[in-house]
């Protein structure tokens, strides 16, 4: 029962920055947004993560619209080892259930030559 | 090492066998959390650990499956008298504290029932 909605593939040229949206409109206050990605044969990777804000960090930025019922994670200059399922996902802070990670299907990001 | 690690990496057994499949997290990290991903499928949920104790084990698809944690170190999760559908990557992860932060993921342990 995720409570996004993520295209379910996008293809992006190396070097270009990569714009992956995520629908999340049943959002509530004191829900987060996070981002995680999975290479093929690896466990998932932490990306980013924000509330309301928009963030930066050394992997990537987190666009988080004024109403939070939608976000985009940009990859400024997308690499070949970059291609990976991307999965947005809407979590409480703390408390009830929130130690589960609920991961839907993601967007696979394929970065071509 | 810096990251979450799983040993062993890959797993065959024979249907019936136990298994025994250890986590080691990241130092300092007091959270612990064991999840499963099927070929072509999500991650699913198992157990999950604060310090040694664990306190929603409802995630766990049997009574054939275990888990347990030794402080806030190693944590082994046991599969008795496995099954095919038990094939799949035994993924674990840790984070600073359970309700707050970024989890970690190890590598996983793939596990394959014949």
């Amino acid at each position: 029962d995720a409570k996004t909605t993520q295209p379910t593939s996008m293809d992006c040229a190396e070097g270009r920055a990569a714009n992956l949206p995520c629908n999340h409109s049943t959002i509530s206050g004191n829900e987060y947004v996070y981002w995680y990605r999975q290479i093929h044969s690896q466990g998932p990777q932490y990306i980013i993560h924000g509330l309301k804000n928009n963030e930066t960090n050394e992997m990537a930025s987190l666009i988080i619209t004024e109403d939070r019922k939608s976000s985009t994670l940009i990859l400024p200059h997308a690499t070949l080892r970059d291609t990976a399922v991307y999965y947005c996902i809407v979590r409480e802070e703390s408390g009830g259930s929130n130690y589960k990670l609920t991961f839907g299907k993601g967007t696979l990001l394929t970065v071509n030559p | 090492g810096a990251g979450v690690s799983q040993s062993p990496s890959n797993k065959v057994t024979e249907k019936g066998k136990d298994v025994e499949l250890r986590c080691d997290p990241i130092s300092g990290h007091t959270a612990l959390y064991w999840y499963r991903q099927r070929l072509g499928q999500g991650l699913e949920f198992l157990i999950y650990f604060q310090g040694n104790s664990a306190p929603d084990k409802s995630g766990l698809p049997s009574d054939r499956f275990s888990a347990e944690r030794t402080g806030e170190s190693v944590s082994t999760l046991t599969i008795q008298r496995t099954q095919q559908e038990d094939s799949a990557v035994y993924l674990c992860a840790s984070s600073l504290v359970v309700d707050r932060g970024e989890q970690y993921f190890g590598p996983g342990t793939r596990l394959t029932v014949t």
